[in-house]
């Protein structure tokens, strides 16, 4: 079975400093994908950040990438230069990639971000 | 327009009413998808579905059932709702190519007395 474990609950960052959010998983699919999403208080979901299983480079996308540690089966997100505006929830998700098993999409408990000015 | 829309985004019933969440979608995708979100549980997967002839159940399908009626709709129902039923509900479709993203909708707040 799938499992997504996020052991930060909450994170407390000073503005403008770099921080990582951990993200554990387990499958047993031989390619997978991972995601990142943030949720604001406003409740909309917005995507992040995606990572291939079998992808030779760590995702990047402006501020955040992706710490890809395959053989330790973590998934970080690092969000480098903090903002006040990245204040959220943020989620970790995976998926398979075959066609059946690509559409179970499992989400984290999440870790709530709060960025001090 | 959103691409997808949720219907009611609030609702208030009681305990032993049926209830019914719409979502609709205008991104031409084939999947969609119904979560629960609660606080310190995350998003689970209620239901998913590859196209209007297939339905899986996920994590936490008791409670629940849903109907796609067409590929740009997926309703859920809660035939006889309970109070820990209250929850953030969110709707999502993909594309399975490529990365495979969600898209969300805005979500439905459902409270149950």
């Amino acid at each position: 079975a799938q499992k997504i474990t996020q052991t930060q609950p909450g994170m407390f960052v000073q503005e403008k400093e770099a921080v990582t959010l951990d993200c554990t998983y387990d499958t047993s699919d031989p390619s997978y994908g991972l995601f990142w999403y943030k949720q604001p208080s406003s409740g909309e979901m917005i995507f992040l950040i995606y990572q291939g299983s079998y992808d030779q480079q760590n995702a990047t996308e402006g501020r955040y990438s992706l710490n890809f540690q395959k053989a330790r089966k973590s998934a970080n997100l690092v969000i480098s230069a903090s903002q006040l505006g990245d204040s959220a929830m943020y989620f970790c998700a995976m998926r398979g990639v075959t066609y059946s098993s690509a559409s179970k999409i499992i989400f984290g408990s999440g870790t709530r971000l709060s960025i001090r000015p | 327009d959103a691409d997808v829309t949720q219907t009611p985004r609030n609702r208030i019933t009681k305990t032993g009413k049926r209830i019914m969440l719409e979502c609709s979608q205008t991104k031409g995708h084939d999947r969609m998808y119904w979560y629960r979100q609660d606080p310190g549980l995350g998003l689970r997967l209620i239901y998913y579905s590859f196209d209007v002839k297939d339905i899986n159940k996920g994590e936490i399908s008791d409670g629940y059932s849903v109907s796609r009626q067409a590929q740009a709709k997926f309703s859920l129902s809660l035939e006889s709702a309970i109070p820990n039923q209250t929850a953030l509900y969110f709707c999502a479709t993909s594309d399975w190519r490529g990365t495979g993203e969600l898209f969300f909708g805005e979500g439905s707040r459902l409270t149950v007395l």
